[in-house]
Protein backbone atom coordinates (compact mmCIF):
# COMPACT_ATOMS: atom_id res chain seq x y z
CA UNK A 1 0.00 0.00 0.00
CA UNK A 2 1.78 2.67 -1.23
CA UNK A 3 1.84 6.21 0.90
CA UNK A 4 2.00 9.62 -0.25
CA UNK A 5 4.44 10.30 -3.00
CA UNK A 6 5.97 13.29 -4.21
CA UNK A 7 8.31 14.57 -7.20
CA UNK A 8 10.15 15.98 -7.93
CA UNK A 9 12.29 15.44 -4.57
CA UNK A 10 14.73 18.11 -5.01
CA UNK A 11 14.43 21.60 -7.51
CA UNK A 12 16.51 24.38 -8.30
CA UNK A 13 15.10 27.52 -9.99
CA UNK A 14 16.04 31.33 -10.63
CA UNK A 15 13.72 34.12 -9.18
CA UNK A 16 10.89 34.67 -11.77
CA UNK A 17 10.59 31.84 -12.90
CA UNK A 18 7.60 28.97 -12.88
CA UNK A 19 7.30 25.45 -11.21
CA UNK A 20 5.31 22.47 -10.95
CA UNK A 21 5.48 20.41 -8.13
CA UNK A 22 3.01 16.88 -8.00
CA UNK A 23 1.78 14.74 -5.37
CA UNK A 24 -0.14 11.44 -5.83
CA UNK A 25 -2.43 10.66 -2.48
CA UNK A 26 -2.67 7.17 -0.16
CA UNK A 27 -4.31 5.21 -1.91
CA UNK A 28 -8.06 5.04 -0.78
CA UNK A 29 -7.56 9.28 -0.12
CA UNK A 30 -9.55 11.77 -1.99
CA UNK A 31 -8.37 14.74 -0.45
CA UNK A 32 -5.17 16.56 -1.10
CA UNK A 33 -3.77 19.89 1.14
CA UNK A 34 -0.41 21.53 1.07
CA UNK A 35 2.20 22.72 3.19
CA UNK A 36 5.23 25.13 2.66
CA UNK A 37 7.99 24.58 5.35
CA UNK A 38 10.98 26.79 5.06
CA UNK A 39 14.34 26.18 7.42
CA UNK A 40 13.74 25.73 10.59
CA UNK A 41 9.86 26.52 10.71
CA UNK A 42 6.66 24.36 10.80
CA UNK A 43 4.87 23.44 7.95
CA UNK A 44 2.23 26.36 6.72
CA UNK A 45 -0.88 25.64 5.17
CA UNK A 46 -0.86 26.82 1.29
CA UNK A 47 -4.39 25.05 0.15
CA UNK A 48 -6.46 21.76 0.36
CA UNK A 49 -8.31 20.08 -3.34
CA UNK A 50 -11.53 17.80 -2.87
CA UNK A 51 -13.57 16.96 -5.95
CA UNK A 52 -11.36 18.70 -8.29
CA UNK A 53 -11.61 22.13 -6.24
CA UNK A 54 -10.08 24.11 -4.14
CA UNK A 55 -11.59 24.07 -0.89
CA UNK A 56 -9.31 26.05 1.55
CA UNK A 57 -7.37 28.27 1.05
CA UNK A 58 -4.13 29.85 3.85
CA UNK A 59 -2.35 33.17 3.28
CA UNK A 60 -0.48 32.73 0.49
CA UNK A 61 -0.84 34.61 -2.53
CA UNK A 62 -2.81 34.27 -5.89
CA UNK A 63 0.87 33.30 -7.18
CA UNK A 64 0.39 29.57 -5.42
CA UNK A 65 -2.17 27.40 -7.24
CA UNK A 66 -2.99 24.21 -7.93
CA UNK A 67 -5.13 21.35 -9.69
CA UNK A 68 -6.29 17.85 -8.66
CA UNK A 69 -7.12 15.39 -11.15
CA UNK A 70 -9.69 12.63 -11.35
CA UNK A 71 -7.67 10.08 -9.88
CA UNK A 72 -7.08 12.60 -6.53
CA UNK A 73 -3.67 13.27 -7.59
CA UNK A 74 -2.56 17.08 -7.29
CA UNK A 75 -0.16 19.87 -8.60
CA UNK A 76 0.79 22.59 -6.79
CA UNK A 77 2.03 26.04 -8.79
CA UNK A 78 4.15 28.64 -8.07
CA UNK A 79 5.13 31.65 -10.63
CA UNK A 80 7.28 34.14 -10.39
CA UNK A 81 9.22 32.52 -8.08
CA UNK A 82 11.21 34.52 -4.92
CA UNK A 83 14.11 33.94 -3.38
CA UNK A 84 11.34 33.65 -0.36
CA UNK A 85 9.78 30.33 -1.99
CA UNK A 86 12.90 28.31 -1.15
CA UNK A 87 11.15 25.87 1.08
CA UNK A 88 10.00 22.01 1.64
CA UNK A 89 6.95 21.80 -0.23
CA UNK A 90 4.53 18.68 1.88
CA UNK A 91 1.87 17.23 0.58
CA UNK A 92 -0.74 15.50 2.73
CA UNK A 93 -3.47 13.23 1.75
CA UNK A 94 -6.52 12.21 3.78
CA UNK A 95 -10.12 11.38 3.11
CA UNK A 96 -13.18 13.42 3.04
CA UNK A 97 -15.97 12.70 6.06
CA UNK A 98 -13.34 10.26 8.11
CA UNK A 99 -11.66 10.93 11.38
CA UNK A 100 -8.64 9.75 10.11
CA UNK A 101 -5.53 12.24 10.06
CA UNK A 102 -3.37 13.64 7.38
CA UNK A 103 -0.83 12.01 6.13
CA UNK A 104 2.24 13.35 4.70
CA UNK A 105 4.48 12.82 1.85
CA UNK A 106 8.54 13.26 1.84
CA UNK A 107 8.18 16.98 0.43
CA UNK A 108 9.77 18.28 -2.25
CA UNK A 109 13.19 20.75 -2.11
CA UNK A 110 12.72 23.90 -3.61
CA UNK A 111 15.80 26.01 -3.80
CA UNK A 112 16.01 29.63 -5.74
CA UNK A 113 18.80 31.40 -6.94
CA UNK B 1 -7.27 32.75 14.76
CA UNK B 2 -5.76 29.61 15.40
CA UNK B 3 -2.05 29.02 16.66
CA UNK B 4 0.04 26.16 18.40
CA UNK B 5 2.53 27.60 20.82
CA UNK B 6 5.87 25.04 21.22
CA UNK B 7 7.68 26.90 24.30
CA UNK B 8 11.04 24.77 24.06
CA UNK B 9 13.22 25.06 20.41
CA UNK B 10 16.03 22.84 21.50
CA UNK B 11 15.58 19.61 24.01
CA UNK B 12 18.20 17.88 24.92
CA UNK B 13 17.75 14.52 26.93
CA UNK B 14 19.93 11.55 28.20
CA UNK B 15 19.41 8.34 26.15
CA UNK B 16 16.90 6.31 28.82
CA UNK B 17 15.25 9.55 30.58
CA UNK B 18 12.29 10.62 30.31
CA UNK B 19 11.11 12.52 28.12
CA UNK B 20 8.11 15.99 28.15
CA UNK B 21 7.80 18.05 24.63
CA UNK B 22 5.02 20.85 25.76
CA UNK B 23 2.55 22.42 23.74
CA UNK B 24 -0.20 24.95 23.86
CA UNK B 25 -2.63 25.80 21.01
CA UNK B 26 -5.47 28.54 20.85
CA UNK B 27 -8.81 27.30 19.14
CA UNK B 28 -12.40 28.48 19.28
CA UNK B 29 -13.72 25.48 18.68
CA UNK B 30 -13.44 22.01 19.49
CA UNK B 31 -9.59 20.97 18.06
CA UNK B 32 -8.39 18.07 16.56
CA UNK B 33 -4.63 17.54 18.26
CA UNK B 34 -1.90 16.10 16.42
CA UNK B 35 1.92 14.97 17.03
CA UNK B 36 4.48 15.18 14.25
CA UNK B 37 7.68 13.83 14.18
CA UNK B 38 10.05 14.86 11.52
CA UNK B 39 13.73 13.21 10.85
CA UNK B 40 15.82 14.94 8.86
CA UNK B 41 15.00 15.41 5.27
CA UNK B 42 12.26 13.91 5.35
CA UNK B 43 8.61 14.34 5.51
CA UNK B 44 6.03 14.00 8.76
CA UNK B 45 5.31 10.78 10.38
CA UNK B 46 1.78 10.64 12.79
CA UNK B 47 3.21 9.94 16.03
CA UNK B 48 -0.74 10.21 17.47
CA UNK B 49 -3.97 12.24 17.96
CA UNK B 50 -6.69 13.34 19.98
CA UNK B 51 -10.66 14.40 18.98
CA UNK B 52 -12.37 12.84 21.74
CA UNK B 53 -12.64 10.56 24.62
CA UNK B 54 -9.91 9.59 26.80
CA UNK B 55 -7.81 12.80 27.43
CA UNK B 56 -4.32 10.47 27.30
CA UNK B 57 -4.03 9.22 24.05
CA UNK B 58 -1.24 6.54 23.36
CA UNK B 59 0.82 6.70 20.20
CA UNK B 60 3.46 4.85 18.36
CA UNK B 61 6.60 4.13 19.53
CA UNK B 62 5.85 4.42 22.93
CA UNK B 63 4.99 8.18 23.21
CA UNK B 64 1.87 9.05 24.68
CA UNK B 65 0.03 12.91 25.39
CA UNK B 66 -2.26 14.35 27.50
CA UNK B 67 -5.01 17.02 26.41
CA UNK B 68 -5.74 19.04 29.49
CA UNK B 69 -8.76 21.32 28.25
CA UNK B 70 -8.76 23.38 31.19
CA UNK B 71 -4.71 24.71 30.36
CA UNK B 72 -4.80 24.37 26.59
CA UNK B 73 -2.24 21.79 26.67
CA UNK B 74 -1.21 18.69 24.70
CA UNK B 75 1.93 17.52 26.10
CA UNK B 76 4.13 14.78 24.58
CA UNK B 77 5.72 12.13 26.34
CA UNK B 78 8.26 9.36 26.55
CA UNK B 79 9.22 7.14 29.51
CA UNK B 80 12.09 6.21 28.26
CA UNK B 81 13.70 8.10 25.39
CA UNK B 82 16.11 5.79 22.79
CA UNK B 83 18.71 7.44 20.30
CA UNK B 84 16.67 6.46 17.28
CA UNK B 85 13.95 9.55 18.98
CA UNK B 86 16.60 12.37 18.07
CA UNK B 87 14.37 14.47 15.56
CA UNK B 88 12.11 17.39 14.92
CA UNK B 89 8.52 17.35 17.01
CA UNK B 90 5.51 19.27 16.22
CA UNK B 91 2.57 19.83 17.56
CA UNK B 92 -0.71 20.32 15.30
CA UNK B 93 -4.31 21.50 15.41
CA UNK B 94 -7.09 21.50 12.94
CA UNK B 95 -10.79 21.79 13.25
CA UNK B 96 -12.44 18.73 13.95
CA UNK B 97 -15.12 18.71 11.03
CA UNK B 98 -15.79 14.83 10.45
CA UNK B 99 -12.50 14.67 9.14
CA UNK B 100 -8.53 15.24 8.82
CA UNK B 101 -9.31 16.75 6.20
CA UNK B 102 -8.79 20.78 6.35
CA UNK B 103 -5.81 22.80 7.06
CA UNK B 104 -3.91 22.42 10.03
CA UNK B 105 -2.13 25.05 11.73
CA UNK B 106 1.60 23.90 13.51
CA UNK B 107 3.72 24.45 15.85
CA UNK B 108 7.56 25.87 15.41
CA UNK B 109 9.00 22.79 16.30
CA UNK B 110 10.97 21.47 19.37
CA UNK B 111 14.50 19.57 18.12
CA UNK B 112 14.95 16.97 20.18
CA UNK B 113 18.83 16.20 20.88
CA UNK B 114 19.50 12.26 22.37
CA UNK B 115 22.78 12.35 24.62
CA UNK B 116 24.17 9.08 25.09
Amino acid sequence: DAGVTQSPTHLIKTRGQQVTLRCSPKSGHDTVSWYQQALGQGPQFIFQYYEEEERQRGNFPDRFSGHQFPNYSSELNVNALLLGDSALYLCASSLAGASGPQHFGDGTRLSIL
Amino acid sequence: AQSVTQPDIHITVSEGASLELRCNYSYGATPYLFWYVQSPGQGLQLLLKYFSGDTLVQGIKGFEAEFKRSQSSFNLRKPSVHWSDAAEYFCAVGPYSGGGADGLTFGKGTHLIIQP
